[in-house]
């Protein structure tokens, strides 16, 4: 099956800095990528939807200038924070999918990021 | 407005049988999936289900009626390691996923 892989799996930071996090699909070249929060003992949130080589397309409530996405090649995107603070504190995860039916997303397996 | 809905927390013993409905109201349809979450990871596929009818996969077979709106995961012979959320999903007619809240699995010997 296809495989997604993320990095960093666990990073702690001090508030105020950034925090890039990648994500990237090995064996196959995905149409688009997916961010997603999630805190504990919660759903998956969607934050933003990205294309290879457009802007994202972030979901309501979430910030694009917090959360700056970049889709650079269809094997590459990559999540930073912003100015990090304790309420930014999450697992994120980020999915790929490819171009053709049925759309099945790949999930990698997730950073937890820690503000401190 | 888009919704899907699975119950928030099940429990089951070891060696039985669970099934895990899913029901949903989607501007348009284009597949329903089911994930498996263990606590703290990402979520894993399970199947995938977009014409009526029952799909088998080992320990695991997914229904799905469209015309009803309603989808199941089931479960046999359960182990511990199934202990779990597992979220439905719905492949809308834009091609987005919608995503339910999960199902708590608990697994008791």
């Amino acid at each position: 099956g296809a495989v997604v892989s993320q990095h960093p799996s666990r990073v702690i930071c001090k508030s105020g800095t950034s925090v890039k996090i990648e994500c990237r699909s090995l064996d196959f070249q995905a149409t688009t990528m997916f961010w997603y929060r999630q805190f504990p003992k919660q759903s998956l949130m969607l934050m933003a939807t990205s294309n290879e080589g457009s802007k994202a397309t972030y979901e309501q409530g979430v910030e694009k200038d917090k959360f700056l996405i970049n889709h650079a090649s269809l094997t590459l995107s990559t999540l930073t924070v912003t100015s990090a603070h304790p309420e930014d504190s999450s697992f994120y995860i980020c999915s790929a999918s490819g171009s053709s039916e049925p759309y099945e997303q790949y999930f990698g397996p997730g950073t937890r990021l820690t503000v401190t | 407005g888009q919704n899907i809905d699975q119950p928030t927390e099940m429990t089951a013993t070891e060696g039985a049988i669970v099934q895990i409905n899913c029901t949903y109201q989607t501007s348009g349809f284009n597949g329903l999936f089911w994930y498996q979450q263990h606590a703290g990871e990402a979520p894993t596929f399970l199947s995938y289900n977009v014409l009526d009818g029952l799909e088998e996969k080992g320990r695991f077979s997914s229904f799905l009626s469209r015309s009803k709106g309603y989808s199941y995961l089931l479960l046999k012979e359960l182990q511990m390691k199934d202990s779990a959320s597992y979220l439905c999903a719905v492949l809308d007619s834009n091609y987005q996923l919608i995503w339910g809240a999960g199902t708590k699995l608990i697994i008791k010997p």
